[in-house]
């Protein structure tokens, strides 16, 4: 079964950029979907498709792809962006998803 | 506005079983595929099984495949995922998602808050 690869743990300067991955064969052609979860609450829909928010979602927030890597990109990473960040992408060969393991990311 | 409500997590034990339900609202639920994840403390997201949405479709993580059986009645907008010979690692709060798909991909777009299932002796 195919597997998202992401770093463990991120951190980024207040008001720096930062850039999340996500590694996986899946990605070479589906597109990811990414998740922002804070303690003790339900997941957030971020960015998904070719690069497109949910309404509500900062346009600070943005996706691309690369060959089998997806990429979450937070331009000005604010305080309250600290959260897990997940990937997720679909094998439609055997209707699964899967995702990846998780991206802590610390605004210093 | 959408709202995706779990019930039924608790405390089992091994071996036994429970039936999770998903109650939903503000929108048609039987436009929608319906999945559940979980997560185990500490751990990371994890999907368990989706239900197209005329239910001709399921399909399930590999781990509980045979254990449990995801279904749905689109007369009363509820998902259902019946949980059979739990296991310890079965532990973890669920999640009821929605899929939203295009043509070109698909996303989780709303998520319940969860209910959490402890399996223990």
């Amino acid at each position: 079964s195919s597997e998202l690869t992401q770093d463990p743990a991120v951190s980024v300067a207040l008001g720096q950029t930062v850039r999340i991955t996500c590694q996986g064969d899946s990605l070479g052609n589906s597109y990811a979907s990414w998740y922002q979860q804070k303690p003790g609450q339900a997941p957030v829909l971020v960015v998904y498709g070719r690069n497109n928010r949910p309404s509500g979602i900062p346009d600070r927030f943005s996706g691309s792809r690369s060959g089998n890597t997806a990429s979450l990109t937070i331009t000005g990473a604010q305080a309250e962006d600290e959260a897990d960040y997940y990937c997720n992408s679909r094998d439609s060969s055997v209707n699964h998803w899967v995702f990846g393991g998780g991206t802590k990311l610390t605004v210093l | 506005q959408v709202q995706l409500v779990e019930s039924g997590g608790g405390v089992v034990q091994p071996g036994k079983s429970l039936r999770l339900s998903c109650v939903t609202s503000g929108f048609i639920f039987s436009s929608y595929g319906m999945h559940w994840v979980r997560q185990a403390p500490g751990k990371g997201l994890e999907w368990v099984a989706v239900m197209w949405y005329d239910g001709s479709i399921e399909s399930y993580v590999d781990s509980v495949k045979g254990r449990f059986t995801i279904s749905r009645d689109n007369s009363k907008n509820t998902l259902y995922l019946q949980m059979n010979s739990l296991r310890v690692e079965d532990t973890a709060v669920y999640y009821c998602v929605r899929d939203y798909d295009t043509s070109n991909y698909d996303y989780f777009d709303h998520w319940g808050q969860g209910t959490l299932v402890t399996v223990s002796s």
